[in-house]
């Protein structure tokens, strides 16, 4: 079984300062983990993904996440807030070995509101 | 990573009719993902679709309600069935081709009225 709570519905930064959206996971195997964001009336764009390689994981947009296996925490940060990040951002955890062919679950998604 | 064309982008329909959502894949892959996005709501996971057999639903989906189709490694399709407004959301199909990780469709949104 596999779940992941995003901490925040909702968060609010003014542009240039920092971002971080809080997620924390459950899952039964070692779990592959991603970022992804979906900008209003667009599809869902991959931001970033962890599969137990290194546990800080660079993405696109200046985006990083750290896997933290101690506290099943996999946050997403960002040194400087942009306007064009505003948009709803999902924290997804697949669990088990076979890569590809297994399930997603989403956590109930972050709106982040950048403050001109 | 793979991309997926995805039809139609949005449609509004009758109650108690059908519509039927097709993606296309421009890569092989084993496994399709159809999910729903409930207006406001994160995505939820309808169904597994497996080429040559049947797709596995999870909790609270049924075959009779959102039959899938998955005749190659390139194609699927989601139909839902008699449709009420309860069913207006957004529908998405998803493929892992390999190590990318796990690409969408633009999406379905669909309004029942």
């Amino acid at each position: 079984a596999q779940s992941v709570t995003q901490l925040d519905s909702h968060v609010s930064v003014s542009e240039g300062t920092p971002v971080l959206l809080r997620c924390n996971y459950s899952s039964s195997y070692s779990p592959s983990l991603f970022w992804y964001v979906q900008h209003p009336n667009k599809g869902l764009q991959l931001l970033l993904k962890y599969t137990s390689a290194a546990t800080l994981v660079k993405g696109i947009n200046g985006f990083e996440a750290e896997f933290k296996k101690s506290e099943t925490s996999f946050h997403l940060t960002k040194p400087s807030a942009h306007m064009s990040d505003a948009a709803e951002y999902f924290c997804v955890v697949s669990g088990g070995t076979n890569f590809g062919n297994e399930k997603l679950t989403f956590g109930t998604g972050t709106r982040l509101t950048i403050i001109p | 990573s793979a991309v997926i064309s995805q039809k139609p982008s949005r449609d509004i329909c009758q109650r108690g009719t059908s519509l039927t959502i097709q993606c296309q894949v421009d890569s092989q892959v084993t496994m399709m993902f159809w999910y729903r996005q409930q207006p406001g709501q994160s995505l939820t996971l309808i169904a597994t679709a497996n080429q040559g057999s049947e797709a596995t639903y999870e909790s609270g989906f049924v075959i009779d309600k959102f039959p899938i189709s998955r005749p190659n490694l390139t194609f699927s399709t989601l139909t839902v069935s008699n449709m009420s407004p309860e069913d207006s959301s957004i529908y998405l199909c998803s493929v892992s081709p390999g190590t990318y990780g796990y690409t969408f469709g633009s999406g379905t949104r669909l309004t029942v009225v």
